[in-house]
């Protein structure tokens, strides 16, 4: 299957400072980007979609101006946790789903950051 | 809201095939069902997708009735690598986000000595 990659797997930082989350389609394109996030013991949960050059699509809930997501070309998006504050400590994670003409394009997840703010 | 169900454990023992059973009875007509393996810690891994009928591949098979409101995940000879959650999910094509998916619970499977 597809590869996606996350940077960094893991990040500990202060209250109040923010932190960038990069996520990479190794060997496809993905017109199409998803960050989800996961508390322990939990499901998923979609944060916001975002296509290649357009603004994210954000779940109702998620603030935008606190969650930034870029997705500047067809193999990277950045998620930046602006203000991180202890609530915000989860598991981040991406997935990318490229063009294949079907209805519903595959997504394939990265392997995740997990974010501690102390 | 999710759009499936499933149960929430199983256990089984290696060597054994396990069956999941996921139902989906507002699937939408554009909406493909697509399963995934998550591990702790780990993002999910993709297993298997279909639209109707049967799909197999190199770890698993896929069953899809003719009305397509539920789909059996079956994963032959469990080992004790395959203790993970898997989730079946559907596409959310009825509000126009073809490839959103919203994930359930899931099913932690526990694969026994």
């Amino acid at each position: 299957g597809a590869v996606v990659s996350q940077h960094p797997s893991r990040v500990i930082c202060k209250s109040g400072t923010s932190v960038k989350i990069e996520c990479r389609s190794l060997d496809f394109q993905a017109t199409t980007m998803f960050w989800y996030r996961q508390f322990p013991k939990q499901s998923l949960m979609l944060m916001a979609t975002s296509n290649e050059g357009s603004k994210a699509t954000y779940e109702q809930g998620v603030e935008k101006d606190k969650f930034l997501i870029n997705h500047a070309s067809l193999t990277l998006s950045t998620l930046t946790v602006t203000s991180a504050h202890p609530e915000d400590s989860s598991f981040y994670i991406c997935a990318g789903a490229g063009t294949s003409g079907k209805n519903q394009e595959t997504q394939y997840f990265g392997p995740g950051t997990r974010l501690l703010v102390l | 809201l999710a759009k499936t169900t499933q149960p929430i454990s199983m256990d089984s023992y290696e060597g054994q095939e396990v069956n999941i059973t996921c139902s989906h009875n507002n699937i939408a007509t554009n909406d493909y069902i697509t399963w995934y393996q998550q591990f702790p810690s780990q993002g999910p891994r993709f297993i298997i997708q279909g639209y109707k009928t049967k799909v197999t591949n190199e770890v698993a098979s896929l069953f899809i009735p003719a009305d397509r409101k539920s789909s059996t995940l079956s994963l032959p000879r469990v080992s004790l690598s395959d203790t993970a959650v898997y989730y079946c999910l559907v596409g959310d094509s009825a509000s126009g986000g073809y490839n959103k998916l919203i994930f359930g619970a899931g099913t932690r499977l526990a694969v026994h000595p």
